[in-house]
């Protein structure tokens, strides 16, 4: 079945310690996002990605990095920057942005990052 | 961005229609409305969405007003398993997500 892949699932990062979330799409869809999810609140773009080896800043980039090598693939790396990293994490996809700007964004099931 | 404004919580009885306010007073002329819903520690799922016109699909339909000033979200007939959170969004290019309504479908 076609879709989007989070994982792992549930990870746990010492302080100090930058830890990657894996997320692949075989929806064969452009564009890429990140997301961050405190608990009781909508959510939050970190990165998006509409074409491979491009990507731009969300309204919470910082103590983020992500990469865009494969059209497939779009990993996010919390660094130890992110002073607050405890939190659910969902990347989305769509088809690109600009031309249908009207498709939806699909979302997989999450990573919770938790402080150890 | 336009933004959303959702009732916090709702509750409907089994079986009956479930029928979710949302509105977006500000919306401009090309900014779409999209309706998803969130059950507990699962990502997002997209419902429908909509410009001017009322759609509907398997899962749900949506009325939007003439001045596109607000839309209703109709479940025809909720089960327990459409308790969820659902978010009422409109956009032009990235989601802003809001902090929905919690709808609880009630035996």
């Amino acid at each position: 079945d076609g879709g989007i892949t989070q994982s792992p699932k549930y990870l746990f990062r010492k302080e100090g310690q930058n830890v990657t979330l894996s997320c692949e799409q075989n929806l064969n869809h452009d564009a890429m996002y990140w997301y961050r999810q405190d608990p009781g609140q909508g959510l939050r773009l970190i990165y998006y990605s509409q074409i491979v080896n491009d990507f731009q800043k969300g309204d919470i980039a910082e103590g983020y990095s992500v990469s865009r090598e494969k059209k497939e693939s779009f990993p996010l790396t919390v660094t130890s920057a992110q002073k607050n990293p405890t939190a659910f994490y969902l990347c989305a996809s769509s088809i690109k942005q600009g031309v249908y700007s009207n498709q939806p964004q699909h979302f997989g099931d999450g990573t919770r990052l938790s402080i150890l | 961005d336009a933004k959303t404004t959702q009732p916090p919580s709702m509750d409907c009885a089994e079986g009956r229609a479930a029928n979710l306010p949302c509105n977006h007073s500000t919306i401009s002329g090309n900014e779409y409305v999209y309706w998803y819903r969130q059950i507990h520690s699962q990502g997002p799922q997209y419902i429908i969405h909509g410009l001017k016109n009322n759609e509907t699909n398997e899962m749900a339909s949506l009325i939007i007003t003439e001045d596109r000033k607000s839309s209703t979200l109709i479940l025809p007939h909720a089960t327990l398993r459409d308790t969820a959170v659902y978010y009422c969004i409109v956009r032009v290019r990235d989601m802003r997500f809001g902090a929905g309504t919690r709808l609880t479908v009630k035996p």
